[in-house]
């Protein structure tokens, strides 16, 4: 079953906005860890916040976590035709120290238009 | 990328059919995983490994089987393949409490 879930599920910006998209799951967490997936290749991880955590930041990327409301945000700054991907949050349940069985959700699909 | 190959990386066969998808990694990573991606269902876990002859089952497992006799290799086998196992297939490994690491995947479809 997936928890987490992005919105929106397709986003589409110009090249040099901020894009930012939204992921809320159902249980108590780990982490949560954002990964990138281009088209026809496998996912890459982006950055992973602890739920002890609030506010991560990682080059353009800014992750933030709001255990109250189970919810975390993903914005891209200044974005570039090249950060087109479909973007999935993964959450970590308690308990799941290890990463072993995350949880997934369906992804946001962002164009970044030149 | 972190050093894990699927193969094949496309495969057509027929329902019915024994298929096995291989992943091999070079990280000697713990874990290993096989997910795998549909439209609408995002990525869910079919089988994971936490070690040499230890596995676990995923979200979704029936019809799937797994066997790692090395650490670096994981194999998933579908016993006799049926139309609803076409999708796309991802292994994935990490290190204890470390992201997952994904390869390319393999498109498998069963006519």
């Amino acid at each position: 079953s997936q928890q987490g879930e992005e919105d929106p599920q397709a986003l589409s910006i110009q090249e040099g906005e901020n894009a930012t998209m939204n992921c809320s799951y159902k249980t108590s967490i780990n982490n949560l860890q954002w990964y990138r997936q281009n088209s026809g290749r496998g996912l890459v991880h982006l950055i992973l916040i602890r739920s002890n955590e609030r506010e991560k930041h990682s080059g353009r990327l800014r992750v933030t976590l709001d255990t109250s409301k189970k919810s975390s945000s993903l914005l891209i700054t200044a974005s570039r035709a090249a950060d087109t991907a479909s973007y999935f949050c993964a959450t970590a349940p308690l308990g799941d120290g290890n990463n072993r069985k995350l949880i997934w959700g369906l992804g946001t699909s962002l164009a970044v238009n030149p | 990328d972190a050093g894990i190959t699927q193969s094949p990386r496309h495969k057509v066969t027929e329902t019915g059919t024994p298929v096995t998808l291989r992943c091999h990694q070079t990280e000697n990573h713990r874990y290993m995983y096989w997910y795998r991606q549909d439209p609408g269902h995002g990525l869910r876990l079919i089988h994971y490994s936490y070690g040499v002859k230890d596995t676990d089952k995923g979200e979704v497992s029936d019809g799937y089987s797994v066997s790692r006799s090395k650490t670096e290799d994981f194999l998933l086998t579908l016993e006799s393949a049926t139309s609803s196992q076409t999708s796309v297939y991802f292994c994935a490994i990490s290190a204890p409490a470390q992201p997952q690491h994904f390869g390319d995947g393999t498109r498998l479809s069963i006519l």
